[in-house]
C-alpha cells in the first residue's frame, strides 16, 4: 500500500495569505497525484489532478506541482470559501489518501 | 450533469450483510472505473473498492478484502456494493465515484454518500 502523508496537519492562515500545504509518498507515484478540498456537509471536490492540472471550474489561485514523492498545493490569495479541509490521493497503485490537512482561518 | 445517487445505506447489526447501490445518470457510465470510498464521522477520506470498465480489474482495501464484493451492471448505469460480515468499523458514509477518465485517473465526481451504521 501506498501511504500519503500530508503536513501540516492544521494550517492557520488569514484571508489573503498564501498557502502551502505539503504531502509525500512512501514510494514514487509518477505523478498520478490529486487533491480534494471538502467543506463540512459536502462531498470532496476534485481541485488538481495529475500533480498539476487544475480540473475544471478550479479557480487559478490554486496550483499544484511536485514530483518523485514530494508534492505540494499552493493557494496564492485566500479567498473566506477556502477555509476547509484538503486531501491528497494517489492513482498509482489503486487509490489512497493522505490523512487531511485542515485550513482554518486564523 | 453527472449524478451519482447511492442508495441502500442502513443501521445493522454486526455479522450482517447489507448492499449498497449508486446510480449514475450523465456520463458514459461503462466508459469509466468506479470506486466505492468511505468516510468515517468527523475522520478522512477511505477507500474501498474499485472497479474497471468492463469489470476485469477489480480491487479492494486490506480492511475489506474477502468481505465485501464490487459489481457494476453497464446496462443499468449502476454500481453494487456486497458488504458481508459487517464489523463496528464499517460504519461510515459511503461514496460512490466516478474516475475523470478512462483509466488510472482520480475520481471527478462524487454522489453525496449513503450512511451504514453498524452497531447492536
Amino acid at each position: 500500500e501506498i501511504v500519503l502523508t500530508q503536513s501540516p496537519a492544521t494550517l492557520s492562515l488569514s484571508p489573503g495569505e498564501r498557502a502551502t500545504l505539503s504531502c509525500r509518498t512512501s514510494q514514487s507515484i509518477n505523478r498520478q497525484l490529486a487533491w480534494y478540498q471538502q467543506k463540512p456537509g459536502q462531498a470532496p471536490r476534485l481541485l488538481i489532478y495529475d500533480t498539476s492540472n487544475r480540473a475544471t471550474g478550479i479557480p487559478a489561485r490554486f496550483s499544484g506541482s511536485g514530483s518523485g514523492t514530494d508534492f505540494t498545493l499552493t493557494i496564492s490569495s485566500l479567498e473566506p470559501e477556502d477555509f476547509a479541509v484538503y486531501y491528497c490521493q494517489q492513482r498509482r497503485h489503486w487509490i489512497t489518501f493522505g490523512q487531511g490537512t485542515r485550513l482554518e482561518i486564523k | 450533469d453527472v449524478q451519482l445517487v447511492e442508495s441502500g445505506g442502513d443501521l445493522v447489526q454486526p455479522g450482517r450483510s447489507l448492499r449498497l447501490s449508486c446510480e449514475a445518470s450523465g456520463f458514459n457510465f461503462g466508459g469509466h472505473p468506479m470506486h466505492w470510498i468511505r468516510q468515517t464521522p468527523g475522520k478522512g477520506l477511505e477507500w474501498v473498492a474499485g472497479i474497471g470498465g468492463t469489470s476485469v480489474s477489480i480491487g479492494y482495501a486490506d480492511s475489506v478484502k474477502g468481505r465485501f464484493t464490487i459489481s457494476r451492471d453497464n446496462a443499468k448505469n449502476s454500481l453494487y456494493l456486497q458488504m458481508n460480515s459487517l464489523r463496528t468499523e464499517d460504519t461510515a458514509l459511503y461514496y460512490c465515484a466516478k474516475e475523470l477518465r478512462n483509466s488510472d485517473s482520480p475520481p471527478d465526481s462524487w454522489g453525496q454518500g449513503t450512511l451504514v451504521t453498524v452497531s447492536s
